[in-house]
């Protein structure tokens, strides 16, 4: 059973573009969903991260909107950039006996053309 | 402060061999965990190590075991190795195991021929 579901699959934007990565999860017990850039041949990096107490959390350019009655949150990547061209996952995570244990979206491919 | 580095970054194995993969936590940092990465089923959670003990396991076979040690260190092991383990073995390390937050190695790249 697929807990995060993370659409879309890949995403072309252009230079100075909006990019639009959507997440919806089911397990009402999540309580933190971070999001992680991966760049071919690296580990995944935390970009950013948010907890159901708030709506909205900015980072430069990175903004996750989170809604918690839809069960569904975003990463908004304002001003595209070549160098944005990178993998995305979402993961939504819960304390289960004293750990945090995320799942993971399937991913989504960006490339932000020049 | 250095990140989480793993050993070796690229494997090549033959199946039914075994296989011992390293990571070294960020220091300070004393829970460690385990993920597979394929193109097929995603990033998958392998297991959950914190004062030398697994506190959680994901849904593997029993061929995939792993250990940490006194100084937070930790290895895992494939043993029978089949072409399906082929993936990239991440680990990530936190400072404890109620920190959500996780901080991710570069992988270890294995190859089942």
């Amino acid at each position: 059973q697929q807990q995060v579901k993370q659409s879309p699959q890949s995403l072309i934007v252009q230079k100075g573009g909006i990019s639009i990565i959507n997440c919806a999860y089911e397990n009402t017990a999540f309580d933190y969903f971070p999001w992680y850039q991966q760049f071919p041949g690296k580990g995944p990096a935390l970009l950013i991260a948010i907890r159901p107490d708030v709506s909205e959390k900015k980072e430069g350019r990175f903004t996750i909107s989170f809604n918690k009655s839809a069960k569904q949150f975003s990463l908004h990547i304002m001003d595209s950039q070549p160098g944005d061209s990178a993998t995305y996952f979402c993961a939504a995570s819960m304390r289960t006996g004293g750990s945090y244990i995320p799942t993971f979206g399937r991913g989504t491919s960006l490339i932000v053309h020049p | 402060k250095a990140g989480v580095t793993q050993t070796p970054r690229y494997l090549i194995k033959t199946r039914g061999q075994q296989v011992t993969l390293s990571c070294s936590p960020i220091s300070g940092h004393r829970s460690v965990s385990w993920y597979q990465q394929t193109p097929g089923q995603g990033l998958q959670f392998l297991f959950e190590y914190f004062s030398e003990t697994q506190r959680n396991k994901g849904n593997f076979p029993g061929r995939f075991s792993g250990r940490q040690f006194s100084n937070s260190r930790s290895e895992m092991n494939v043993s029978t190795l089949e072409l399906g383990d082929s993936a990239l073995y991440l680990c990530a390390s936190s400072p404890d195991p109620g920190t959500a937050t996780q901080y991710f190695g570069p992988g270890t790249r294995l190859t089942v021929l």
